[in-house]
C-alpha cells in the first residue's frame, strides 16, 4: 500500500523549546494530511486538517498558535510544537489519504517528550 | 455528524480459535469503513476497508470484516487467532456523501490479546 514516513520516530526536548515533526506522502500526492494526537489507552483526537497552499484547520480546543501547522508541498506538511510545555508530552501521528484507493495511510508515529 | 463504536476495550482468545472485534457504525449518507491495527509505539496499519461491493472484505494477515448495513456493523473476524495478532485494533468510518468528507472518524479502540 501507499506509505506515508512520519519523522522523527522519538525525540526528548527541554521545556520552553520548539520541536517540528515532519510528515510525507512517499509515492502519492495528497492535499490534505491530519495531525492526530493520542494519550495512553486512548484513541486517535483529530487535532487539525492540513491544507496543501493554505492554512490549517483546527479542531476545537486546540490552539493554532501552539501547534503550527504547513503544508508546503502535496508531500510534506509539518506540525511544530512551539514552547512545549510536559503536558504537551504525548504520540503525534499524522495522516494522509491515498487519493487512489480512498484509504487514509499513516505515519509511525512520533513520540514527545517533554522533560 | 458520524460516529463509531467499539463496545470491547479488549477482547481475549486462544491461539487457534475464532476472533471477532466488534464495530458499530453511525452516518447520515454511505460509509466507507476501514480497519486498522496499531503495535504498540507505532502508527497504525490499514486492514482492510468496504467501499462498495460484496458485503464480506478480505484483508491483511487473514483478517476479513463483514458489512451489515440493517445492524450498522462492520465486525472483524479472523478464523484462527495468532500470537501476533495481539495489537490494538480501530475501527474507523468516513461519509462518502459529505462534502468536507476527507475526516476518518475513529472508534475507541480494541485491544486484542491472543493467548497461547
Amino acid at each position: 500500500g501507499a506509505v506515508v514516513s512520519q519523522h522523527p520516530s522519538r525525540v526528548i526536548c527541554k521545556s520552553g523549546t520548539s520541536v517540528k515533526i515532519e510528515c510525507r506522502s512517499l509515492d502519492f500526492q495528497a492535499t490534505t494530511m491530519f495531525w492526530y494526537r493520542q494519550f495512553p489507552k486512548q484513541s486517535l483526537m483529530l487535532m487539525a486538517t492540513s491544507n496543501e497552499g493554505s492554512k490549517a484547520t483546527y479542531e476545537q480546543g486546540v490552539e493554532k498558535d501552539k501547534f503550527l501547522i504547513n503544508h508546503a508541498s502535496l508531500t510534506l506538511s509539518t506540525l511544530t510544537v512551539t514552547s512545549a510545555h510536559p503536558e504537551d508530552s504525548s504520540f503525534y501521528i499524522c495522516s494522509a489519504r491515498d487519493p487512489r484507493g480512498r484509504v487514509a495511510f499513516f505515519g509511525q508515529g512520533t513520540r514527545l517528550t517533554v522533560v | 455528524a458520524q460516529s463509531v463504536a467499539q463496545p470491547e476495550d479488549q477482547v481475549n482468545v486462544a491461539e487457534g480459535n475464532p476472533l471477532t472485534v466488534k464495530c458499530t457504525y453511525s452516518v447520515s449518507g454511505n460509509p466507507y469503513l476501514f480497519w486498522y491495527v496499531q503495535y504498540p509505539n507505532r502508527g497504525l496499519q490499514f486492514l482492510l476497508k468496504y467501499i462498495t461491493g460484496d458485503n464480506l472484505v478480505k484483508g491483511s494477515y487473514g483478517f476479513e470484516a463483514e458489512f451489515n448495513k440493517s445492524q450498522t456493523s462492520f465486525h472483524l473476524k479472523k478464523p484462527s487467532a495468532l500470537v501476533s495478532d495481539s495489537a490494538l485494533y480501530f475501527c474507523a468510518v468516513r461519509d462518502m456523501n459529505n462534502n468536507a468528507g476527507n475526516m476518518l472518524t475513529f472508534g475507541g479502540g480494541t485491544r486484542l490479546m491472543v493467548k497461547p
